[in-house]
């Protein structure tokens, strides 16, 4: 059936680190694809979607590209910061949202 | 503030208790959906409206759960005789979508209700 297999956490980094957030995707056609975050005691937000093969999605210096040959959506930035710590999801869209189990994000100064 | 929001945030009931939730979404979004969190995962897709019609029911929809959206607005989730694996964090969400295509936009989440079974 369609999910999404995301890297398991909790994810420890110092700051300045580089980071990658796996995820994969099994979902029939071209789903669009999503990475939301969860900051503490906050509701989901949308960090960057794309909706083709090839699109990069980017925001707050995070990037995802969709690789349709590898079914991936791995989320990477060059350089966290502490405000980075959170919850991030991975997830596809037919109608609805398929969502990954999360990975926790913790940055440390 | 003219985000999504849901009401209340907290509840604890006591098993066999009904309780009820609402969420008012963005005023312009005809598409209204519930999801449900349980702790370490990712929300789990319950059921989505088009205005008033009900489109979708996922199998996690017990007989149980039933949700309402009767003006195409504000939306309501009730479960009956709740139990304790129904303790968890809903979600609502909306978005707006395409009326030719049906192709809808980024769904937009409220802060959810933490619902907690004793």
């Amino acid at each position: 059936g369609n999910s999404v297999t995301q890297m398991e956490g909790p994810v420890t980094l110092s700051e300045e680190a580089f980071l990658t957030i796996n995820c994969t995707y099994t979902a029939t056609g071209y789903p669009s694809l999503f990475w939301y975050v969860q900051y503490p005691g906050e509701g989901l937000q949308l960090l960057l979607k794309a909706t083709k093969a090839d699109d990069k999605g980017s925001n707050k210096g995070f990037e995802a590209t969709y690789r349709k040959e590898t079914t991936s959506f791995h989320l990477e930035k060059g350089s966290v910061q502490v405000s980075d710590s959170a919850v991030y999801f991975c997830a596809w869209r037919g109608e609805k949202l398929t969502f990954g189990t999360g990975t926790r994000l913790t940055i440390i100064p | 503030d003219t985000g999504v929001s849901q009401d209340p945030r907290h509840k604890i009931t006591k098993r066999g208790q009904n309780v009820t939730f609402r969420c008012d979404p963005i005023s312009e979004h005809n598409r209204l959906y519930w999801y449900r969190q349980t702790l370490g995962q990712g929300p789990e897709f319950l059921t989505y409206f088009q205005n008033e019609a009900q489109l979708e029911k996922s199998r996690l929809l017990s007989d149980r759960f039933s949700a309402e959206r009767p003006k195409g607005s504000f939306s309501t989730l009730e479960i009956q005789r709740t139990e304790q694996g129904d303790s968890a964090m809903y979600l609502c969400a909306s978005s707006l979508a395409n009326r030719n295509s049906g192709r809808s936009d980024e769904q937009f989440f409220g802060p959810g209700t933490r619902l907690t079974v004793l």
